[in-house]
């Protein structure tokens, strides 16, 4: 059974920083792209980033290129995301996903003075 | 980037009844392997995404048969046979033939 297991999500200043994980099982994971989907309060879903299997490739949404940075750790089978000089308008529910797969259980960003 | 275009957004449907839900993109979603990146997620609430359906058409594993998904090139429809209390939730396509993946804005679908 292919789990995500979400975990660093909370409350942060504008203009800090914080780093999500995503925990992996179940699959073949350095195999696989992996990527951060949010979600705004009451609003739609927003691909954040993705990286491709071996690490090399990253893909970022304008809205965030420059602040955020998405890695892996194939032998912790371990997605992140490294989001800095956040705003405001990045408090969202941020999602792990295996492509369109399978997604993890979501971590509540939120940033705010 | 490719924008998705959902209606309606709001779909109000009685017990048993059909249900189709249309998407539409700004831009072909024919990748140059010949695929369509077209998918289906249902997000009931208060949980995360669940995809339904992959490629346009094909259903995912646990995924009832009343979900159906057809299409091509640029306009895309998800149906509902029969819908049922569980379907309660907003339904959204995405693509992934090209970056940014964008979603279409939601529908949300309710029991009459």
């Amino acid at each position: 059974e292919v789990q995500l297991l979400q975990s660093g999500g909370g409350l942060v200043q504008p203009g800090g920083s914080l780093r999500l994980s995503c925990a992996a099982s179940g699959f073949t994971f350095s195999r696989d792209a992996m990527g951060w989907v949010r979600q705004a309060p009451g609003k739609g879903l927003e691909w954040v980033s993705i990286i491709y299997s071996g690490g090399r490739r990253t893909n970022y949404a304008d809205s965030v290129k420059g602040r955020f940075t998405i890695s892996r750790d194939d032998s912790r089978n371990t997605l992140y995301l490294q989001m800095n000089a956040l705003r405001a308008e990045d408090t969202a529910i941020y999602y792990c996903a295996r492509g369109s797969d399978d997604w993890g259980q979501g971590a509540l960003v939120t940033v705010s003075s | 980037d490719a924008v998705m275009t959902q209606s309606p957004l709001s779909l109000p449907v009685t017990l048993g009844q059909p249900a189709s839900i249309s998407c539409r993109s700004s831009q072909s979603l024919v990748h140059s392997d010949g695929n369509i990146f077209l998918f289906w997620l249902q997000q009931r609430p208060g949980q995360s995404p669940r995809r339904l359906l992959y490629k346009v058409s094909n259903r995912d594993s646990g995924v009832p048969d009343r979900f159906s998904g057809s299409g091509s090139g640029t306009d895309f429809t998800l149906k509902i046979s029969r819908v049922e209390a569980e379907d309660v939730g907003v339904y959204y396509c995405m693509q992934a033939t090209q970056w940014p993946y964008t979603f279409g804005q939601g529908t949300k679908l309710e029991i009459k």
